[in-house]
């Protein structure tokens, strides 16, 4: 069954660019109807969409992240990426991939259906 | 401040039900479909109901889901102790273009 797994940094200095990364196992990237989605939970707190990304390269952020976040995909290396820009420590959270079922036409009627493990991130000096 | 409204927390007993609301407006839930998420404790959300009252495979009939007008609702019956979770909802807000949830309910079984 298809699996996630997000990798990198748990530490990112005030500032820098937070890069995060979900290797998909178990099933192609490019097989279509998926969305590959970042969510983030800040410590004690509910989650927070911050964007997906079709195989075909389409993206869809968070309107109030937007103009921080980049959303990328690698279908040679089954991977699709996060960076934030500029980040802070209202930044420190609990990064989970998703992949996202249904479809983005007008509106977007998806459900997460598969989550990776989740990895913290925390921004400090 | 969630642009769904959840309550913060509901309890219930072994064996009994309980449903969770989740409240919305015309641009995400009155013309959307909700999704609904149990997290337990220390691990990732997991889907329970997409589409408003759809269960993915594996997930037994004990929960439910409905949706009227701007609110939609979780049930679950026969409530176990490993029910004990964090529950969310989620749907797209057309205003927003963006994917929402609610704030979270924490369900106790007592």
């Amino acid at each position: 069954q298809v699996q996630l797994q997000e990798s990198g940094p748990g530490l990112v200095k005030p500032s820098q660019t937070l890069s995060l990364t979900c290797t998909v196992s178990g099933g192609s990237i490019s097989s279509g109807g998926y969305y590959w989605s970042w969510i983030r939970q800040h410590p004690g707190k509910g989650l927070e969409w911050i964007g997906y990304i079709y195989y075909s390269g389409s993206t869809y952020y968070n309107p109030s992240l937007k103009s921080r976040v980049t959303i990328s995909v690698d279908t040679s290396k089954n991977q699709f990426s996060l960076k934030l820009s500029s980040v802070t420590a209202a930044d420190t959270a609990v990064y989970y991939c998703a992949r996202a079922s249904g479809d983005c036409g007008g509106d977007c009627d998806i459900a997460f259906d598969i989550w990776g493990q989740g990895t913290m991130v925390t921004v400090s000096s | 401040q969630s642009v769904l409204t959840q309550p913060p927390s509901v309890s219930a007993a072994p064996g009994q039900k309980v449903t969770i609301s989740c409240s919305g407006s015309s641009s995400n839930i009155g013309n959307n479909y909700v999704s609904w998420y149990q997290q337990l404790p220390g691990t990732a959300p997991k889907l329970l109901i997409y589409d408003n009252n759809k269960r993915p495979s594996g997930i037994p009939d004990r929960f439910s889901g409905s949706k009227s007008g701007t609110s939609a609702t979780l049930g679950i019956t026969g409530l176990q102790t490993g029910d004990e979770a964090d529950y969310y909802c989620g749907t797209w807000d057309s205003s927003l273009s963006a994917e929402v949830f609610g704030g979270g309910t924490k369900l106790t079984v007592l």
